[in-house]
C-alpha cells in the first residue's frame, strides 16, 4: 500500500495561512489523496480530497504536485479551532483502504 | 442526517467478558468501517463492509468479530480481549462504492480492558 509522510508537528499564528505538506512518492496513477483532521476527543473529520488538479472548498485548498508525489493542504486563515491533527491519506485505487499516515499536529498560536 | 452514531461511548470490560460495540448511520451509505486508535497514534483500519458483506479484514485477531446485520448497522463483538486492546474504536461510513468518497466518522467508543 502506498504510504504518506508528514511532519510530526507545525505551528502557526492565528489569522495567518498554513501550508501542511504531505509526501506520497509511491502513489499510483489512480490513487486519490484525501485529508482529514481530528480534533481532541473527536473522530476524524473530512477536509478535502483530489486526484490530479488543485481543489478548493469552504474549509481549505489542496495543491497537488504535477508528478503527484506530494501535496499541500492550505488553510487560508488559521483560527484556534483549526488546532488538530491533520492526516493525509491515499485511497488505494479500487478498494476501500483508507490508510492513515502519522499525521501533523497543528498548533495555532493566539 | 449526516451522523454516525456509536454506542457505548465508554466501555470497561474484563478479559473474560463478551461485549459489543454498535454503530449506526442513516445516510444510505453502503460501506462501513471499523478503525482502532491508540493514544497519539493514527487510526488503524480493521474491517470494511461493503453492501453488508465483509470486504476487508486487516488480519485482525479473531477475538474481534464484526457483524453487519443491515445496511445501517455495524457491530463489533468483543471476546477474550487483552489489556493491549484498550483503545478508541471508531466507526465510519462512506457512500462511494469505489472507495473514493468522503468518510464520515462517529465519535468513537473508548474501550478499557482490565
Amino acid at each position: 500500500d502506498a504510504k504518506t509522510t508528514q511532519p510530526n508537528s507545525m505551528e502557526s499564528n492565528e489569522e495567518e495561512p498554513v501550508h501542511l505538506p504531505c509526501n506520497h512518492s509511491t502513489i499510483s496513477g489512480t490513487d486519490y489523496i484525501h485529508w482529514y483532521r481530528q480534533l481532541p476527543s473527536q473522530g476524524p473529520e473530512y477536509v478535502i480530497h483530489g486526484l490530479t488538479s488543485n481543489v478548493n472548498n469552504r474549509m481549505a485548498s489542496l495543491a497537488i504536485a504535477e508528478d503527484r508525489k506530494s501535496s499541500t493542504l492550505i488553510l487560508h486563515r488559521a483560527t484556534l479551532r483549526d488546532a488538530a491533527v491533520y492526516y493525509c491519506i491515499l485511497i488505494v485505487s479500487g478498494t476501500y483502504k483508507y490508510i492513515f499516515g502519522t499525521g501533523t499536529r497543528l498548533k495555532v498560536l493566539a | 442526517d449526516t451522523e454516525v452514531t456509536q454506542t457505548p461511548k465508554h466501555l470497561v470490560m474484563g478479559m473474560t467478558n463478551k461485549k459489543s460495540l454498535k454503530c449506526e448511520q442513516h445516510m444510505g451509505h453502503r460501506a462501513m468501517y471499523w478503525y482502532k486508535q491508540k493514544a497519539k497514534k493514527p487510526p488503524e483500519l480493521m474491517f470494511v463492509y461493503s453492501y453488508e458483506k465483509l470486504s476487508i479484514n486487516e488480519s485482525v485477531p479473531s477475538r474481534f468479530s464484526p457483524e453487519c446485520p443491515n445496511s445501517s448497522l455495524l457491530n463489533l463483538h468483543l471476546h477474550a480481549l487483552q489489556p493491549e486492546d484498550s483503545a478508541l474504536y471508531l466507526c465510519a461510513s462512506s457512500q462511494s462504492i469505489t472507495g473514493t468518497g468522503e468518510l464520515f466518522f462517529g465519535e468513537g467508543s473508548r474501550l478499557t480492558v482490565l
